[in-house]
């Protein structure tokens, strides 16, 4: 188990241009997320996938905003024509599907920094 | 999702037990309340969780009152790892699954 990761740890990209980031959350969970945290607030959910279908967004996902989950393992959260209101962290989570109790394993996060 | 009220900030001299605080006074009866921490730069991590039984793990203990409106998550002998953001969640097990966060209690952990 090596724990969900995110690739790259930090992004510095320049305004109006488009980023995507990928997350490889721990095998076998069928449950993947992405929230999105600014500097000094929780982190904000964002959307989430139960294999590859995409059961909830959050309307924080504008339409700049798209994720992917093509095979049912990892996922990839694009931003196009990038804003400096989009620089935050991005974090992705996952977790089995089976279980009463939905302990959300989260990865390092992505720090995205829009100049 | 039901509110949750938490301190700010706290301080706590290592060793000793760390305290935290939350109220959830509209929760309802099918919601569990849920603890993650946020060390500083990393994810979220789970602590524990509970719906109206006291909890504990080999982390921390979740002391909820009789009327569930209000709980307390316990660190025992806090350590300087412990120094950390935690957040209280409230929310329905096998609901739409998505946690909401507030802005949790800094717990600074002092030598």
């Amino acid at each position: 188990d090596t724990g969900v990761s995110q690739n790259p740890r930090h992004k510095i990209t320049k305004r109006g241009q488009n980023v995507t980031f990928r997350c490889d959350p721990i095998s076998e969970h069928n449950r993947l997320y992405w929230y999105r945290q600014t500097l000094g607030q929780g982190p904000e959910f964002l959307t989430y996938f139960q294999n590859e279908a995409q059961l909830e967004k959050s309307r924080l996902l504008s339409d700049r905003f798209s994720a992917e989950r093509p095979k049912g393992s990892f996922s990839t959260l694009e931003i196009q024509r990038t804003e400096q209101g989009d620089s935050a962290m991005y974090l992705c989570a996952s977790r089995p599907l089976a279980g009463l109790y939905n302990e959300q394993f989260f990865g390092p996060g992505t720090r995205l920094t829009v100049l | 999702d039901a509110k949750t009220t938490q301190p700010t900030s706290m301080d706590c001299a290592e060793g000793r037990a760390a305290n935290l605080p939350c109220n959830h006074s509209t929760i309802s009866g099918n919601e569990y309340v849920y603890w993650y921490r946020q060390i500083h730069s990393q994810g979220p991590q789970y602590i524990i969780h509970g719906l109206k039984n006291n909890e504990t793990n080999e982390m921390a203990s979740l002391i909820i009152t009789e009327d569930r409106k209000s709980s307390t998550l316990i660190l025992p002998h806090a350590t300087l790892r412990d120094t950390a953001v935690y957040y209280c969640i409230v929310r329905v097990a096998m609901d739409t699954d998505k946690l909401i966060f507030g802005t949790g209690t800094r717990l600074q952990v002092f030598p």
